[in-house]
Order: C-alpha cells, then structure tokens, then sequence
C-alpha cells in the first residue's frame, strides 16, 4: 500500500513569513513528486513538479525533495493571505503507471 | 478556455437513482482520470483512460460505477443506484504523454454531488 502523510494542520503564519509544508512517502521507487493548491471547493491547481532531488524555484514557491529521506517539501516565501489553502502533495511511483497517490493535504492559513 | 471542464458543476439527487458526469479533457491530452474527493482527503482515484482504453480502475470502485471514454474525447461517469456514501466531489483530469513518471494533470472544476 503505498502511502503518502501530510500533516493535516492547519499551519497559520503571519503574512510575509515563509511557510513550509512538508510531505513524506512510503514508496522507495518513487519517481515524480507534485504539490496542488486547493481553495475551499475547488478543484487542485498544479503549482509544482519536481523529479531529481534538490531544491526546485518557481516564483515564491521552492520544492524540495530528498529521495532517501522519502520527503519533498514546498516552501511559501513572502505568504500572502491569498495563499491561504490546502496544500496536497502527490507522488508518482516507476514501473509504468501514471496514477499518483495524494495525501490528504495541509491546510495553510495566512494571517494579516 | 482550453482547461479540462465538466458538467454538471452540481448534482443533488434522491437515494436510487442514477447520475451521469460529463468530462472534456484538454484537447491535445490522450490520458483521462476520474477521481473522487472527501471533505479533509485528498483526490482519491476511481479509473484512468488512456485514448479510449479503459487501463486501470480501482479496487475500491462498486460495480455501481461504470465509465467510458469513446473516441478517447468526452469520458462520462455513471453511478446507478446512488447511495449517500457516494455524496463527494467528482474529480476529472487529463496529461498528456510525456516522458515516463513525469505524467502531469490538469484538474477539472469538479462536480459535486448530493445524495438526499
């Protein structure tokens, strides 16, 4: 059964901190790792993908994966209250399928 | 807009009955998921198409639940015989084939449905 842990929270931080949420996995052959932002009744938006370990920048957005540790974190620099959401972390294993299993997300909420 | 869209956004019905879902892929993409989705859980995969193919479904799908891709365009999602377990957000995305394990999906709006 593979299995990916996301703290539930939820995470508060003051507007203009960085927020770290961070994801672990069980599947060792792991290969893709992507991070969904999902305001509350909608549907999950890509904000990241990263495949090899080391760090990822996008914007204010950095993904972070470390294979033999099984973790991959984002972090939020400069929060912004828009940022306010549930972050889901979904993972990819080799062996040919194309079905990531998702965690069951952090709620991030950032604060004025 | 090019994104992937479904319909109906919403759906309230009575235990028993039969519900149908509507998904549009992004044009270009060959590959098609449903998934269904819980308050406080993360998207949970129901079936996966690949064109027209049905390739994988999940063991956790009742024979209730039946859905199809023809011409590998529109997929539709049918549930018979509703339950009020099946009350959830019905999640459809599209990737495209790209380089192994790197499959990338894009969300549709959902469809969310009630079961009174």
């Amino acid at each position: 059964q593979k299995e990916v842990e996301q703290n539930s929270g939820p995470l508060s931080v003051p507007e203009g901190a960085i927020a770290s949420l961070n994801c672990t996995y069980s599947d060792r052959v792991s290969q893709s790792f992507f991070w969904y932002r999902q305001y509350s009744g909608k549907s999950p938006e890509l904000i990241m993908s990263i495949y090899s370990n080391g760090d990822k920048e996008d914007g204010r957005f950095t993904a972070q994966l470390n294979k033999a540790s099984q973790y991959v974190s984002l972090l939020i620099r400069d929060s912004q209250p828009s940022d306010s959401a549930t972050y889901l972390c979904a993972v990819n294993s080799a062996g040919g399928s194309y079905i990531p299993t998702f965690g069951r997300g952090t709620s991030l909420i950032v604060h004025p | 807009d090019t994104g992937v869209s479904q319909n109906p956004r919403h759906k309230i019905t009575k235990r028993g009955q039969n519900v149908t879902f509507r998904c549009d892929p992004i044009s270009e993409h060959n590959r098609l998921y449903w998934y269904r989705q819980t308050l406080g859980q993360g998207p949970e995969f129901l079936t996966y198409f690949q064109n027209e193919a049905q390739l994988e479904k999940s063991r956790l799908l009742s024979d209730r639940f039946s859905a199809e891709r023809p011409k590998g365009s529109f997929s539709t999602l049918e549930i018979q015989r509703t339950e009020q377990g099946d009350s959830a957000m019905y999640l459809c995305a599209s990737s495209s084939q790209g380089q192994a394990f790197s499959d990338t999906q894009y969300f549709g709006p959902g469809t969310r449905l009630t079961v009174l």
